[in-house]
């Protein structure tokens, strides 16, 4: 079965800094890859999404994210945060074959002025 | 505001005692997910209904249950609660809910359940 691991717990930030968030997943073959972002109190909301074509996908808000299937990773980037981006990013993926949801563990992001 | 919809907003209740959760998905998504959200398990798939008819479980209790009726809206019922099973529900729904994976999932504001 499918599994999303996150190695970052929690990343602080000063505003401005550029931000990598590592996501990797346990299944080759055919995938489809997802970031979501949890702000303060809200319910998770779709950033980007991969599932063909270009591996660099760019998605809302200045985040972009590269899937490289060699490392099996899907990490998330954004070039300069803001304080408003700090929030808990999930990856998901699929479960083989299917579509629900495989989340990581999430990674807090804070970012201090 | 994704589209979808969920009520109560909190729900607070006894250990032994059932509640039920609601989800209203987007216009014209046939599929609805449940998950749960707590501090140890993080993000858990629970049960996925299609078109009104469950197509995948994933780490869901016998004490649940959930439903998706003909107007597509769906319910979790969560019995003989525990302290434990204080979270926040979220459901989700999506246009298809194929088998290729490529269904992107709008999520729902959430229902946060506390149990005394």
């Amino acid at each position: 079965a499918q599994s999303v691991s996150q190695h970052n717990h929690h990343v602080i930030l000063s505003e401005a800094a550029s931000l990598e968030l590592g996501c990797n997943y346990s299944y080759g073959g055919t995938v489809n890859l997802f970031w979501y972002v949890q702000y303060p109190g809200q319910h998770l909301q779709l950033l980007l999404k991969y599932f063909s074509g270009d591996p660099l996908v760019k998605g809302i808000k200045g985040f972009e994210a590269e899937f490289i299937k060699s490392k099996f990773s899907f990490n998330l980037r954004k070039p300069s945060v803001q304080w408003s981006d700090t929030a808990e990013y999930f990856c998901a993926v699929p479960q083989s074959g299917n579509t629900p949801l495989v989340f990581g563990k999430g990674t807090r992001l804070s970012v201090i002025a | 505001d994704s589209g979808v919809t969920q009520t109560p907003k909190h729900l607070i209740t006894a250990t032994g005692q059932r509640v039920t959760l609601r989800c209203s998905p987007r216009s014209g998504d046939l599929s609805v997910y449940w998950y749960q959200q707590s501090l140890d398990q993080g993000l858990q798939f629970l049960i996925h209904y299609y078109n009104g008819e469950e197509r995948a479980k994933g780490n869901i209790l016998e004490r649940f249950s959930a439903q998706q009726f003909p107007d597509l809206h769906s319910e979790l019922n969560l019995s003989s609660l525990e302290l434990g099973d204080s979270a926040l529900y979220f459901c989700a729904s999506s246009p298809e809910g194929g088998l290729a994976g490529s269904d992107t999932q709008y999520f729902g504001p959430g229902t946060r359940l506390t149990v005394l």
